[in-house]
């Protein structure tokens, strides 16, 4: 069974740079599949943010391209997100994912609220 | 940028009853990569239906998808009290960049 979880610091300051993980376990990243994160503001719905393959190959969402970096380490099993610049608006739990069936996501991790505050 | 526009926002129905989702896409989506979440408070989104009408891995089949175009449906034939939830469509697009987007989400209420 593929789980997912996010780990990083639930708090980071305006103007930092916000920095999660998701560990893939049940799955290995060198499988294939394009490993996503998403967000998702308080009480609002869900962005895509970027999507990575174990290959290194990326896309990102236009919208955050000059702020977001995604990484993967298939030594450790596990892919990253960095996003700079941060302010309030980017306040959100990060959900990391893989697809499934296609263009959709199958499988998901609990999410991991950031809030953006000095 | 393709948008989907969710309506209604919030349906409000009983156990028992018949709820059907809209999703309007403001252009052309493939079936192959539209797809319907169900969220509940706390939780991750869960797959519920993939290329349009393909039910995922242990989804009830009251639950159905459908639909071409600009225009899917997400049906749910008779609602449990565990179907009262938000739900999300989502499409996946591959020109002239990849791009998933979501809609806005419709909450089914318990009337």
């Amino acid at each position: 069974q593929v789980q997912l979880q996010e780990s990083g610091p639930g708090l980071v300051k305006p103007s930092e740079t916000l920095s999660l993980t998701c560990a893939v376990s049940g799955n290995s990243i060198s499988n294939g599949y394009y490993w996503v994160w998403i967000r998702q503001p308080p009480g609002k719905g869900l962005e895509w943010i970027a999507s990575i393959y174990h290959s290194g190959s990326t896309y990102y969402n236009p919208s955050l391209k000059s702020r977001v970096t995604i990484s993967v380490d298939t030594s450790k099993n596990q892919f990253s997100l960095k996003l700079r610049s941060v302010t309030a608006a980017d306040t959100a739990v990060y959900y990391c994912a893989r697809p499934g069936g296609p263009g959709s996501f199958s499988y998901w991790g609990q999410g991991t609220l950031v809030t953006v505050s000095s | 940028e393709i948008v989907l526009t969710q309506s209604p926002g919030t349906l409000s129905l009983s156990p028992g009853e018949r709820a059907t989702l809209s999703c309007r896409a403001s252009q052309s989506v493939s079936s192959s990569y539209l797809a319907w979440y169900q969220q509940k408070p706390g939780q991750a989104p869960r797959l519920l239906i993939y290329g349009a009408s393909s039910r995922a891995t242990g989804i009830p089949d009251r639950f159905s998808g459908s639909g071409s175009g600009t225009d899917f449906t997400l049906t749910i034939s008779r609602l449990e009290p565990e179907d009262f939830a938000m739900y999300y469509c989502q499409q996946y697009g591959s020109s002239p960049q990849v791009m998933y987007t979501f809609g806005q989400g419709t909450k089914l209420e318990i009337k």
